[in-house]
C-alpha cells in the first residue's frame, strides 16, 4: 500500500500568514493527490484534487503543486475559517485511497 | 441538493456487530461510488473502503478484511457498512463519502460526506 505522510503535525500561524503543508508518498504517484480541509465538528471538505486543481467554490487563496512524491498544499493570506486540519489523500486508485495523517492549522 | 444522510449514533459491545446506513438524495446513485472512513476520538481520517457503482465492487484496506461488509441498494439509494468483531478499538465516527471518478484524469476524489455516525464500543 502507498503511505502518505503529512509534515508538520501542527502549524501555529496568524491571520494574514502563508502557510505550506506538505506531504509526502512513499512512492512516485505522479500528480494523484486531494487535500481535504476538516473544521472541528465538521464533515470534511474536499479542496484540491489531481495535486492542483481547485474544486467549485474553493478560494484562490487555496494552492496545491507537486508531482511525484512531493506535494504541497499553501494558504495565502490566512482567514479566521481558515483554522482547520488539512488532510492529503492517494487518489489514483480504488486499492489505497489512503490518507496522510493530517495537519492542524492554529492559531498562533 | 446532493446529500448524504447517515444513521444514528450506537453503542456496541466487544465482540458485537454494527451495521451503518448511508442514505444518498439529489442525484443519481448508480453514478457514483461509496467510500467509507472512519475517524477514533482526535485521531486522523481512516479510510476504510469503497463499493463502486460498477456491479458494486467493493474494496476494502487491508486491516479490515474479513470483518467488513460493504453493500449498496440502489432501489433505495442507501448504502451499508458492516463492521464485525468489535473492539474498542473501533470506537470512531464513520462517515460514508460519494465518490466521484473523473474520467478525464483517471483519479478519484471523495466530494460529497455524510454527517459522521458515532460508534462507542464498550463492555
Amino acid at each position: 500500500d502507498i503511505q502518505m505522510t503529512q509534515s508538520p503535525s501542527t502549524l501555529s500561524a496568524s491571520i494574514g500568514d502563508k502557510v505550506t503543508i506538505v506531504c509526502r508518498a512513499s512512492q512516485s504517484i505522479t500528480t494523484y493527490v486531494n487535500w481535504y480541509q476538516q473544521r472541528p465538528g465538521r464533515a470534511p471538505k474536499s479542496l484540491i484534487n489531481v495535486a492542483s486543481v481547485l474544486q467549485s467554490g474553493v478560494p484562490a487563496r487555496f494552492s496545491g503543486s507537486g508531482s511525484g512524491t512531493y506535494f504541497t498544499l499553501t494558504i495565502t493570506n490566512l482567514q479566521p475559517e481558515d483554522f482547520a486540519t488539512y488532510y492529503c489523500q492517494h487518489s489514483s486508485t480504488i486499492y489505497s485511497l489512503t490518507f496522510g495523517g493530517g495537519t492542524r492549522v492554529e492559531l498562533k | 441538493q446532493a446529500q448524504l444522510v447517515q444513521s444514528g449514533a450506537e453503542v456496541k459491545k466487544p465482540g458485537a456487530s454494527v451495521e451503518v446506513s448511508c442514505k444518498a438524495s439529489g442525484y443519481r446513485f448508480s453514478d457514483y461510488g461509496v467510500a467509507w472512513v472512519r475517524q477514533a476520538p482526535g485521531q486522523g481520517l481512516e479510510w476504510m473502503g469503497l463499493i463502486t457503482n460498477y456491479k458494486g465492487k467493493t474494496k476494502y484496506a487491508e486491516k479490515f478484511q474479513g470483518r467488513l461488509t460493504m453493500t449498496a441498494d440502489t432501489s433505495t439509494a442507501t448504502a451499508y457498512m458492516e463492521l464485525r468483531s468489535l473492539t474498542s478499538d473501533d470506537t470512531a465516527i464513520y462517515s460514508c463519502a460519494r465518490v466521484f471518478y473523473d474520467v478525464l484524469t483517471a483519479s478519484y476524489n471523495f466530494d460529497l460526506w455524510g454527517q459522521g455516525t458515532l460508534v462507542t464500543v464498550s463492555s
